[in-house]
């Protein structure tokens, strides 16, 4: 059973870019949450999508912002571009289980110049 | 305040130690909480969870919960060199539709 895919997996942007993220859950699983990893803030919480709907959103400014597909494939987007935008950013998807788990893709590393 | 609160480490146990992680969080309408491992460069994985108060063992780690004094604790039993990781401890809320994640003890077992 293949894991979460995220592409790309590293990518450097300029300050005021605009850069997406894509996803791919492991099949069968409709729940894909996004996180953004920085050292010292641990893993934050961006969205969580599930059957194409945002149900739970973090704390983060509207330019960030995301979207699902009827696969199950998520998307995020990070518009106008800061250095503090710099990060690891972590998929994981979540099935039906009652544990709760999430299973993590490798992550896309941003770097913002 | 944070939501989910640890102390960042690093936190050093000689091999064969019992290492004791440790977790404070903030909304008490919290139920389920969970603990992750994550490898330098790797992405977490989920080592245990508990929703309710007390302990809960598997094999060498046990995970204990205090809802009263808002407190989850992770305990390692004979530290290995391979348990060197950072740990994320996370609750769940909206159904664990929405985890918050700490952010993470840094591990270190000696050999």
């Amino acid at each position: 059973k293949a894991g979460v895919t995220q592409t790309p997996r590293y990518l450097i942007k300029t300050r005021g870019q605009q850069v997406t993220l894509s996803c791919s859950p492991i099949s069968g699983h409709r729940s894909v949450s996004w996180y953004q990893q920085t050292p010292g803030q641990g893993l934050q919480f961006l969205f969580e999508y599930f059957s194409e709907t945002q149900r739970n959103k973090g704390n983060f400014p509207g330019r960030f912002s995301g979207r699902q597909f009827s696969n199950s494939r998520s998307e995020m987007n990070v518009s106008t571009l800061e250095l503090g935008d710099s990060a690891l950013y972590l998929c994981a998807s979540r099935g039906g289980s009652l544990t709760g788990e999430l299973f993590f893709g490798e992550g896309s590393r941003l770097t913002v110049l | 305040q944070k939501e989910v609160e640890q102390n960042s480490g690093p936190l050093s146990v000689p091999e064969g130690a019992i290492a004791s992680l440790n977790c404070t969080y903030s909304d008490r309408g919290s139920q389920s909480f969970f603990w992750y491992r994550q490898y330098s460069g790797k992405s977490p994985e989920l080592i245990m969870f508990i929703y309710s108060n007390g302990d809960k063992e598997d094999g060498r780690f046990t995970a204990q919960l205090n809802k009263a004094s808002q407190y989850v604790s992770l305990l390692i039993r004979d530290s290995q060199p391979s348990d060197s990781a950072t740990y994320l401890c996370a609750l769940g809320k909206d159904n664990n539709n929405d985890m918050r994640f700490g952010a993470g003890t840094r591990l270190t077992v000696k050999p």
